[in-house]
């Protein structure tokens, strides 16, 4: 069956615009990750959503970050006015709602503000 | 705080010879474990899992993961590396309670023909 993904791939940005990418999770799937990799770090987790609860936003490192997620399927991260620190790789994730609950990843955006 | 350590950021291992990759952790509480590989421009692929029961978990592509709840590691292990193995390898740890995921910094794995 079909994975998890994302769009767009790549994404240019110049500093101070806002960008939306976008994650699209495994079909049944009811939990729903975002992540930050940046360049030789880990994966840094920025909001959880699990069905129809309120999400997990601890991880987002500023307001100017917001995610969504439209009928427990598709999720939208947005960064607005974006800065060169958000250069990174954002990663989605989604997993079933039984114990354990391992990851299934998406391709990834890599997204580069100029 | 919940933590995940991977101490060595390069393992360079030659081909056919055995391979491990470490992970110890910090849990308040009973860990869910897992290994994933990160191959260059992919996401994070899942390769084993630890939830409870045998200490050896095996998973995909040869590799196997021993749980040693004494000393708080989870390492990585494959008995002959290949170098379709050279990869970012990340350690992730979840609580039974809990919604998210802790990642180790991970390691990057060069099998040296």
């Amino acid at each position: 069956g079909a994975g998890v993904s994302q769009s767009p791939s790549n994404k240019v940005t110049e500093k101070g615009k806002d960008v939306e990418l976008r994650c699209d999770p495994i079909s049944g799937h009811t939990a729903l990750y975002w992540y930050r990799q940046s360049l030789g770090q880990g994966l840094e987790f920025l909001i959880y959503f699990q069905g129809n609860s309120a999400p997990d936003k601890s991880g987002l490192p500023s307001d100017r970050f917001s995610a969504e997620r439209t009928g427990g399927s598709v999720s939208t991260l947005t960064i607005q006015r974006t800065q060169q620190e958000d250069s990174a790789v954002y990663l989605c994730a989604s997993s079933p709602r039984a114990l354990p609950r391992e990851q299934y990843f998406g391709p990834g955006t890599r997204l580069t503000v100029t | 705080a919940q933590s995940v350590a991977q101490p060595e950021d390069q393992v360079n291992v030659a081909e056919g010879n055995p391979l491990t990759v470490k992970c110890t952790y910090s849990v308040s509480g009973n860990p869910y474990l897992f290994w994933y590989v990160q191959y260059p421009n992919r996401g994070l692929q899942f390769l084993l899992k630890y939830i409870t029961g045998d200490n050896l978990v095996k998973g995909s592509y040869g590799f196997e993961a021993e749980f040693n709840k004494s000393q708080t590691s989870f390492h990585l292990k494959k008995p002959s590396a290949l170098v379709s193995d050279s990869a970012l390898y990340f350690c992730a740890v979840s609580l039974y309670t809990g919604n998210q995921f802790y990642f180790g910094t991970g390691t990057s794995l060069t099998v040296i023909p």
